[in-house]
């Protein structure tokens, strides 16, 4: 069936490092793509999204392309700040028009 | 606009008793969906539903589960007896068109049970 894999966290990382947060999913299909990013107490924001091979999205700095040959949507950003501290989720639309999450990659910015 | 909303936040229940969670979706939404997060887990798909009209429960449980998003009022959410294993966040998301895939969904912060 359909899933998403993705880091395992938790990450830290100090300000300004560079971030991958590697998702690789199953489909059937060309599913759409997904980021979703959670801060503490709060439900989950649509970060990004890709719908088609070779898609890029792109959010605040955030980005990750739509790899088919891979089947992976790795999420990136050059130089992360403290405010990025947060929960993030990799998904895609799959069988039946269903949601399918990861696990989320928790990521702890330290100044 | 306010976002989708959710209360309670906390929910505390002891085992055998009924939990109601509710939803109110983003105003001029009328497609709601919620979504379990267990411990550890990412979310799982449970419910998505119309106004009066429950769409696809594939991912409900069975047994002591329902919901519903009547014409007037919030979607609600109801465990029914709950055990120590539906301790969870719940989320609740909507969309303003139909199908769960092509449209962004608007997260709700969740109901947090916790089941004594």
């Amino acid at each position: 069936g359909d899933s998403v894999t993705q880091m395992e966290g938790p990450v830290t990382l100090s300000e300004e490092a560079f971030l991958t947060i590697n998702c690789t999913y199953t489909a059937t299909g060309y599913p759409s793509l997904f980021w979703y990013v959670q801060y503490p107490g709060e439900g989950l924001q649509l970060l990004l999204k890709a719908t088609k091979a070779d898609d890029k999205g792109s959010n605040k700095g955030f980005e990750a392309t739509y790899r088919k040959e891979t089947t992976s949507f790795h999420l990136e950003k050059g130089s992360v700040q403290v405010s990025d501290s947060a929960v993030y989720f990799c998904a895609l639309i799959g069988t039946g028009n269903q949601f399918y999450f990861g696990t989320g990659t928790s990521l702890t910015v330290i100044p | 606009n306010a976002g989708v909303m959710q209360n309670p936040r906390h929910l505390v229940r002891r085992r055998g008793q009924e939990a109601r969670l509710r939803c109110s979706p983003m105003k001029g939404h009328s497609h709601v969906y919620w979504y379990r997060q267990l411990p550890e887990e990412g979310l799982k798909f449970m419910v998505y539903l119309q106004k009066e009209n429950i769409i696809d429960e594939s991912g409900m449980p069975k047994e002591r589960f329902s919901a519903e998003f009547p014409k007037e009022g919030p979607s609600i959410l109801r465990i029914q007896q709950v055990v120590r294993g539906d301790s969870a966040a719940y989320f609740c998301a909507s969309s303003p068109i139909g199908g769960q895939g092509i449209n962004e969904q608007f997260f709700g912060p969740g109901t947090r049970l916790t089941v004594l």
